[in-house]
C-alpha cells in the first residue's frame, strides 16, 4: 500500500473550516484514500473514503487532486469535539489483502 | 446501534500470566482486525480474519500471541506468557469488506498493563 505523509499537528478555531492535507504521491490507480480519526482514549472512527472523485458525507468532505497524489479532508465547521488525531490511509482491495495500515496522523487541536 | 464490543476494558496482570482479550464483532461483518496501540509504535496491525479464517498474522509475535475466531460472534487474542512490553491498548475492529468499501468499525479497546 502507498505511503502517506501528513503534518504532525494543526490548530483550528472553533467554527472555522479545518483543512487537513495528505500527500500520497506513490498512490496506484486502484488504491482508495481513507480517512479515520481517533479521539483520545477511543477506537479509531471511520470518516470518509474515495477513489478519484470528491466525496461528501455528514461528517466531512474529501477533495482528491486530479493526479490523485494528494488529498484534503475538510471539516466545514470544526467544533471542540473534532479535536483528535486524523489518519489518512491509502489501500487497495485485492479480495484477500484488505488491511488498514495506520501512519502517525495529524493531531488536530480545535480551540475557542 | 450496532457496535464492536471488547472485554475486558482494562486488565492488569503479572508478567508470565496468560491474558485473553475478547471481541464481539458487529453481526454480519465478514472481517475482523486486531490492532495494538502504544505511544512509541502507534497503531500496529497484529492480525486479521476473513470469514473466520486467518488471512494475515504477520504483525503478531508468534511465540506468545495467538488469535482465533471460534465462531462468527467471537474473536479472541491470547498472550501467553505476557511480558511488560505487551502493555498497550488492543483494539478489535470489524467490517463488511467488499470491493470499494473497507470501512472498519473499532471497539473501545482493552487497556492491558503487565507488571
Amino acid at each position: 500500500d502507498a505511503k502517506t505523509t501528513q503534518p504532525p499537528s494543526m490548530d483550528c478555531a472553533e467554527g472555522r473550516a479545518a483543512n487537513l492535507p495528505c500527500n500520497h504521491s506513490t498512490i496506484s490507480g486502484n488504491e482508495y484514500v481513507y480517512w479515520y480519526r481517533q479521539i483520545h482514549s477511543q477506537g479509531p472512527q471511520y470518516i470518509i473514503h474515495g477513489l478519484k472523485n470528491n466525496e461528501t458525507n455528514e461528517m466531512a468532505s474529501l477533495i482528491i487532486t486530479e493526479d490523485r497524489k494528494s488529498s484534503t479532508l475538510i471539516l466545514p465547521h470544526a467544533t471542540l469535539r473534532d479535536t483528535a488525531v486524523y489518519y489518512c490511509i491509502v489501500r487497495v482491495y485485492t479480495g484477500t489483502a484488505s488491511k488498514l495500515t495506520f501512519g502517525t496522523g495529524t493531531r488536530l487541536q480545535v480551540t475557542l | 446501534d450496532a457496535r464492536v464490543t471488547q472485554t475486558p476494558r482494562h486488565k492488569v496482570t503479572e508478567m508470565g500470566q496468560e491474558v485473553t482479550m475478547r471481541c464481539q464483532p458487529i453481526l454480519g461483518h465478514n472481517t475482523v482486525f486486531w490492532y495494538r496501540q502504544t505511544m512509541m509504535q502507534g497503531l500496529e496491525l497484529l492480525a486479521y480474519f476473513r470469514n473466520r479464517a486467518p488471512l494475515d498474522d504477520s504483525g503478531m509475535p508468534k511465540d506468545r500471541f495467538s488469535a482465533e475466531m471460534p465462531d462468527a460472534t467471537l474473536a479472541t487474542l491470547k498472550i501467553q506468557p505476557s511480558e511488560p512490553r505487551d502493555s498497550a491498548v488492543y483494539f478489535c475492529a470489524s467490517g463488511l469488506v467488499n470491493p470499494g468499501n473497507t470501512e472498519a468499525f473499532f471497539g473501545q479497546g482493552t487497556r492491558l498493563t503487565v507488571v
